[in-house]
């Protein structure tokens, strides 16, 4: 089945700078790969997701970057800020058939003020 | 708030016994989904249902079933409950399959 490997664990940054979590796949049927964050006592929350027909995607100071070839995928986040604090997860799906998501075993962020 | 309503938000057990665990998805969602979240396994997908049947089967143990009401709400039933079923247990909505997934804030069980 699909494996999703993420990293770094943890991540530590000033705020104001920018915070990269990176995040392979195995499976190249893939096609679908949301980000989410969790907040401590909450579930995770969609903040940004791309598909495979699509090599980059941005929400203000969020973005994704999919490379199809590689089979990784990235969320950078500029101008970070306390808030940005918490656990961020990649997932993966097939999609059509099969839309359960695969999920990386989280990065840590800190920013710190 | 995602929308997605799930009851209890804890429950406290004990070994052998049996509990369910009730999800309302967002308004107009057909689609649910069932998570697993754990120290060890992290986040781990169980089963998905859609407009009442079941779509799709994860690393959900025989244990564990679960089913889809006409009203379109969920249940989680798990039983024989043991010490390593204490976790997070998440449920997730979407339009159809082919929509993002929307999370509830889980509920979270601790089996004594």
């Amino acid at each position: 089945g699909e494996n999703v490997e993420q990293h770094p664990s943890t991540l530590s940054v000033q705020e104001g700078d920018s915070a990269v979590i990176k995040c392979t796949y195995s499976d190249s049927a893939s096609n679908y790969f949301p980000w989410y964050k969790q907040e401590l006592g909450k579930g995770p929350q969609l903040i940004i997701d791309i598909r495979s027909n699509v090599g980059e995607k941005k929400d203000q100071r969020i973005a994704v970057t999919l490379n199809k070839t590689a089979k990784h995928f990235s969320l950078h986040i500029t101008e970070t800020q306390p808030e940005d604090s918490a656990v961020y997860f990649c997932a993966a799906s097939k999609g059509t058939g099969s839309y359960q998501l695969t999920f990386g075993k989280g990065t840590k962020l800190s920013v710190i003020p | 708030d995602s929308g997605v309503t799930q009851t209890p938000k804890h429950l406290i057990t004990a070994t052998g016994q049996r509990v369910t665990l009730r999800c309302s998805p967002r308004s107009g969602d057909l689609s649910v989904y069932w998570y697993q979240q754990s120290l060890d396994q992290g986040l781990q997908f169980l089963i998905q249902y859609y407009n009442g049947e079941e779509r799709a089967k994860g690393n959900i143990l025989e244990r564990f079933s679960a089913q889809q009401f006409p009203d379109l709400h969920s249940e989680l039933n798990l039983s024989s409950l043991e010490l390593g079923d204490s976790a997070l247990y998440f449920c997730a909505s979407s339009p159809n399959p082919d929509q993002p997934q929307h999370f509830g804030d889980g509920t979270r069980l601790s089996i004594l």
